[in-house]
């Protein structure tokens, strides 16, 4: 039972490139999210999506987009990547209920000359 | 002012000390509240849940003042295996969707 993992585990871009990370759950947990997290700052929401097919905007969706096509994975795309992108980047899921635990992988760190 | 808000520290303390971390936050309707641990260079995992009042595990004890809307943990016989910052994190809206505060930094040394 691996949890959640994320591909790739570092990645240097240059401004304009475009990249895809991959987040993968093996607990079949429908809900999902991106977060970034820069020094001195909370996690900070991206997107989420809460079942197959669907997504929505978090916090920060500016410069981001996301797809769900199967439950177990969620990508989040880069399509212009800008410095201001430098950031360690994690992916969380979850079950609905109770309990607001999420379960994060063990985070992508990427950085933008 | 920021949703959730906490002390960044660091907290430098030796082993065995007791040492508490205070955290805001500003929606007052929020019912539950939790802290996470983030090991440096790590991803944040659960470490407690406050439900009502307060809640403890073991050496750990976290407190819940509704009218005054902060959240503390309290870290007693600190262990050097302790050090790591501390996220208080507050539910926001639907969806389990979370605010994480900024995190306090705890470093225990020998």
């Amino acid at each position: 039972n691996a949890g959640v993992t994320q591909t790739p585990k570092f990645r240097v871009l240059k401004t304009g490139q475009s990249m895809t990370l991959l987040c993968a759950q093996d607990m079949n947990h429908e809900y999902m999210y991106w977060y970034r997290q820069d020094p001195g700052m909370g996690l900070r929401l991206i997107h989420y999506s809460v079942g197959e097919g669907t997504t929505a905007k978090g916090e920060v969706p500016d410069g981001y987009n996301v797809s769900r096509l199967k439950k177990q994975n969620f990508l989040l795309g880069l399509e212009s990547a800008a410095p201001s992108q430098t950031s360690v980047y994690f992916c969380a899921s979850t079950i609905p209920g109770l309990s607001n635990e999420q379960f994060f992988g063990p985070g992508t760190r990427l950085t933008v000359l | 002012r920021k949703e959730v808000e906490q002390d960044p520290g660091p907290f430098n303390v030796p082993e065995g000390a007791t040492v508490a971390f205070n955290c805001t936050y500003s929606n007052s309707a929020s019912q539950s509240f939790f802290w996470y641990r983030q090991d440096c260079r790590k991803e944040p995992k659960l470490l407690m849940s406050v439900y009502s009042s307060g809640n403890e595990d073991g050496r750990f004890t976290a407190q819940l003042n509704r009218a005054s809307q902060y959240i503390s943990l309290l870290i007693r016989d600190s262990k050097l295996s302790d050090s790591a910052t501390y996220l208080c994190v507050v539910p926001s809206g639907g969806y389990n969707k979370l605010i994480f505060g900024a995190g306090t930094r705890l470093a225990v040394h020998p």
